[in-house]
């Protein structure tokens, strides 16, 4: 399996800034994800995150709002930008490990924009 | 196309009793149903999968039953446990794998001792 770490697991922010979340997998992996988890809600992706090239992104999620850096194969981040208390969720990194089926995640990051 | 639909919503199952948790999906392109448990503060964690060449899969006390022709996969845990309670997620997927789940609403289980 992956021991995936991400960075802060939650935060307090005001308004109007930004946040970067960090995702750390000790081992390297093609693809990263990105998943928002609203309070009590189900989980939505937000991007798909390839090293070399840009994120994919869901509809409904744009790059400018949520753009997100994939400098190597086992690290990843998330910026929650001009925040908003809409956007007070868990945030969650995910990877596709080569000869797994499943999907591992990150412990999360909650965040309370007020 | 995209939805997975989970229910209940919210389940309270007393100590050895059998917990269903129901799932139904629209598109027929998903070739992967996973079902996650997720325990506060912590991320989803893979409980079991099934295939859709396959009616039933069985991992200790936990089972996935899928009906193709339905479209609708669901997940038995028996002999219900306090440890048990936590929110599980069905999820589907194209290609088989971690790529693009789609996620069901979840069902938060509660066991009473």
């Amino acid at each position: 399996s992956a021991v995936i770490s991400q960075k802060p697991s939650r935060d307090i922010c005001q308004r109007g800034t930004s946040l970067t979340i960090q995702c750390q997998v000790d081992s390297q992996v093609t693809m990263m994800f990105w998943y928002r988890q609203q309070p009590g809600q189900s989980l939505t992706l937000i991007a798909t995150a390839n090293q070399g090239s840009e994120a994919t992104y869901e509809s409904g999620f744009v790059i400018d709002k949520f753009p997100i850096s994939r400098p190597n194969l086992t690290f990843s981040t998330l910026t929650v930008s001009n925040m908003s208390p809409e956007d007070s969720s868990i945030y969650l990194c995910s990877v596709d490990l080569r000869g797994f089926p499943e999907a591992f995640f990150g412990q999360g990051t909650r965040l309370t924009v007020v | 196309q995209q939805q997975v639909k989970q229910s209940p919503q919210s389940l309270i199952v007393q100590k050895g009793g059998i917990s269903i948790i129901n799932c139904a999906y629209e598109n027929t392109a998903f070739d992967y149903f996973p079902w996650y448990q997720q325990f506060p503060g912590k991320g989803p964690a893979l409980l079991i999968a099934i295939r859709p060449d396959v009616s039933e899969k069985k991992e200790g006390r936990f089972t996935i039953s899928f009906n193709k022709s339905a479209k609708q996969f669901s997940l038995h845990i028996m002999d219900s446990q306090p440890g048990d309670s936590a929110t599980y997620f069905c999820a589907a997927s194209i290609r088989g794998g971690a790529q693009k789940l789609v996620f069901g609403q979840g069902t938060r289980l509660t066991i009473n001792p």
